[in-house]
């Protein structure tokens, strides 16, 4: 099936500092989401994508989805404690956005 | 007002019991989900139903069985529970296609 490669595995960063992150897939998405979990939580939706090429943001966070559809990148600019989560790209699986494949998901910590 | 909710939050049994896992959302959406969370916290579908019909059934024991009455319940029975069965579960939901909204998941442990 299709695997979405997501890194870095985990980030340890100060607070304040910038942090991206990215997802690869191995086959061409038509939506890119990102979701954070916090502990004892479930998944957020933070940002949907929808067009390639097209950059979104959300408060501190931009999201882009790769012009070959084939990436997505995810950046949150001047970080705070309460980012801490982990942080998942999703894509539809055989083209379908009823089937999700989520990546393994970035760890982040924010250092105070 | 949580908008998809599941019961319980905690769940601790024994090898062999069978359990029931339930999930509601009032978000007036027609699709609802099951994902197991593992260990390692990798997200993987299990189930999906659209206005009640299975959609989605994935590689899953049949010791899985989904159960729909509506389109705002989505419950799950897990037959003859097995060490391997413990992870988080997640319902989520959603209108049609859109992104999907998860519930704040149900921790089982197999003793």
């Amino acid at each position: 099936g299709q695997q979405l490669n997501q890194s870095p595995q985990s980030m340890f960063i100060q607070e304040g500092e910038d942090v991206s992150m990215n997802c690869t897939s191995s086959s061409i998405f038509n939506t890119w989401l990102w979701y954070k979990q916090e502990p004892g939580e479930g998944p957020v939706l933070l940002i949907a994508l929808y067009k390639a090429g097209e950059l979104t943001s959300n408060g501190r966070l931009t999201a882009q989805f790769g012009i070959t559809r084939k990436d997505s990148f995810l950046n949150i600019s001047a970080s705070i404690p309460s980012d801490v989560g982990i942080y998942f790209c999703a894509g539809p699986s055989g083209g379908s956005n009823y089937k999700l494949t989520f990546g393994k998901g970035t760890l982040l910590t924010v250092n105070p | 007002d949580t908008a998809v909710s599941q019961t319980p939050k905690y769940l601790v049994t024994q090898m062999g019991n069978d359990k029931s896992i339930k999930c509601e959302q009032n978000l007036g959406h027609d699709t609802m989900y099951w994902y197991k969370q593992d260990s390692k916290k990798f997200l993987k579908i299990m189930f999906s139903y659209n206005n009640k019909e299975l959609i989605i059934n994935e590689t899953v024991p049949n010791r899985f069985s989904p159960k729909s009455p509506d389109k705002a319940h989505l419950n799950l029975h897990i037959n003859s529970l097995e060490l391997g069965d413990s992870a988080v579960y997640f319902c989520a939901s959603s209108r049609q296609q859109e992104p999907q909204h998860f519930g704040d998941g149900t921790r089982l442990s197999i003793l």
